[in-house]
């Protein structure tokens, strides 16, 4: 079992809808829990951090944490053609980083 | 605030060719991460340093690649001598803290021919 899962994808939405990812992890013991957004041919960029239980709104995102049933997701509201890219999930477990795959999503016109 | 600047921003070597790779973290930035990043996959950590301690390098084929960070602050990571599988992204990130958001440079793409 990875130690960080999200599914691959590609997630498709149409523009203006709602988009889900998904994290999952497999220590009870992660601490903090990081979203990060990456363009074809650029470096990762934070979007949300999370460290508690519940829903973390930023904008257009919303980030939830549920410890119990080890997952954090992340949702894209009013999708943009420009949220196009592929999402990582992060989580540091005893002070140890660890990314997920990715899931690429592609907002349609 | 600069960001996390790292050189060069593309290499290509030969295999068994030796190659190094620079890292500036953000200014007060005491955590400092090597990544390699293959394509269609997430970044791996390689390793991690606190200050110039290493936290982690659990990662880090230790045979071919080294890294230092000297004074707590820039970091080069070295791959002596190159595989073909080295090909990647290296990325580096910093934070302020273990537990706190990383910032990532713009990475190194190698290239192992």
């Amino acid at each position: 079992q990875k130690e960080v899962e999200q599914n691959s994808g590609p997630l498709s939405v149409p523009e203006g809808a709602i988009a889900s990812l998904n994290c999952t992890y497999s220590d009870r013991g992660s601490q903090s829990f990081f979203w990060y957004r990456q363009y074809s041919g650029k470096s990762p960029e934070l979007i949300m951090s999370i460290y508690s239980n519940g829903d973390k709104e930023d904008g257009r995102f919303t980030a939830q944490l549920n410890k119990a049933s080890q997952y954090v997701s992340l949702l894209i509201r009013d999708s943009q053609p420009s949220d196009s890219a592929t999402y990582l999930c992060a989580v540091i477990t005893a002070g140890k980083s660890t990314f997920g795959d990715g899931t690429t999503l592609t907002v349609k016109p | 605030e600069a960001g996390v600047a790292q050189s060069p921003r593309y290499k290509i070597i030969e295999k068994r060719q030796s190659v190094a790779f620079w890292c500036n973290p953000i200014s007060g930035h005491a955590t400092l991460y090597w990544y390699q990043q293959i394509l269609g996959q997430g970044p791996k950590l390689l390793i991690q340093f606190q200050n110039n301690g290493v936290v982690d390098d659990s990662q880090l084929p230790k045979d071919r690649f080294s890294a230092e960070r000297l004074k707590g602050v820039d970091s080069t990571l070295k791959i002596q001598p190159a595989k073909l599988e080295d090909s990647a992204v290296y990325l580096c990130a910093s934070s302020s803290r273990v537990l706190d958001e990383q910032y990532f440079g713009p990475g190194t793409r190698l290239t192992v021919t």
